[in-house]
C-alpha cells in the first residue's frame, strides 16, 4: 500500500509565478489535509478536503491560495502570484475518515522556494 | 481556544538512558492526542495516539506516552534511547473538530 505521494518534492518559482502542488492520498483514504511548515516551526493547518468538497479552509490565506480535491486525480494546492513569504514546506496528509480519533498519514512534502 | 505546548525546544539524552519529551494541552472537550516524529527533510510519521481507555499508550519504535488528565499532559517516553531516535518530535491535539493543533516541536538529540 503506497503511502501519501506528493510532487514535486522541490519547486522553485520566481515572484509572481504560480505554484501547483499535488497530493495523492493513501489508497482507501478520502480525506486530505494540507499544512504549511516554516523552518524550525511546527505545522500550520491550511485546509481540509474530501472528494469534491472543501470542508474547512479556515487556515488558508484569503487571497492567492486555493485547493481542490476532484473526483478523479490528486488534490491540488495552488498558489497564485507567489511571494517570498510563501517559501516553506507544504505537507499533505490523508486519513481514512475525518473523525478526530483517526490519525493522519503524511507525505514527504513539497519544498517551495520563491526567488 | 485549543493549544499545545512543548516547553523544551531541545532535549539531550545519552544513548541508553530513558528519555522524556514533554507536552501539555488545552482543549474545551475530550482531547484526542497524537505524537509524530519528523526526520530531516522528511514528512511526519505517526508514533502513537490517545483516544480513550488506558492512560499509558504504546506506539512505534518502543515509544510510549502517558495521558494525565489532571495535569493536562501527554509526555512521550522511551526506556532506553537510541542514536537513531534523534529527530524532531511533535505533539498534536484535536477536540472533535477537524483541525490538528500542533506544538512547536522538540528537537531530540541522542548522544552516543
Amino acid at each position: 500500500n503506497a503511502g501519501v505521494m506528493q510532487n514535486p518534492r522541490h519547486l522553485v518559482r520566481r515572484r509572481g509565478q504560480e505554484a501547483r502542488l499535488r497530493c495523492s492520498p493513501m489508497k482507501g483514504h478520502s480525506h486530505v489535509y494540507w499544512y504549511r511548515q516554516l523552518p524550525e516551526e511546527g505545522l500550520k493547518f491550511m485546509v481540509y478536503l474530501q472528494k469534491e468538497n472543501i470542508i474547512d479552509e479556515s487556515g488558508m490565506p484569503k487571497e492567492r491560495f486555493s485547493a481542490e480535491f476532484p473526483k478523479e486525480g490528486p488534490s491540488i494546492l495552488r498558489i497564485q502570484q507567489v511571494v517570498r513569504g510563501d517559501s516553506a514546506a507544504y505537507f499533505c496528509a490523508s486519513s481514512v475518515q475525518g473523525a478526530s480519533s483517526y490519525e493522519q498519514y503524511f507525505g514527504p512534502g513539497t519544498r517551495l522556494t520563491v526567488t | 481556544a485549543q493549544s499545545v505546548a512543548q516547553p523544551e525546544d531541545q532535549v539531550n539524552v545519552a544513548e541508553g538512558n530513558p528519555l522524556t519529551v514533554k507536552c501539555t494541552y488545552s482543549v474545551s472537550g475530550n482531547p484526542y492526542l497524537f505524537w509524530y516524529v519528523q526526520y530531516p527533510n522528511r514528512g511526519l510519521q505517526f508514533l502513537l495516539k490517545y483516544i480513550t481507555g488506558d492512560n499509558l499508550v504504546k506506539g512505534s519504535y518502543g515509544f510510549e506516552a502517558e495521558f494525565n488528565k489532571s495535569q493536562t499532559s501527554f509526555h512521550l517516553k522511551k526506556p532506553s534511547a537510541l542514536v537513531s531516535d534523534s529527530a524532531l518530535y511533535f505533539c498534536a491535539v484535536r477536540d472533535g473538530n477537524y483541525q490538528l493543533i500542533w506544538g512547536a516541536g522538540t528537537k531530540l538529540i541522542i548522544k552516543p
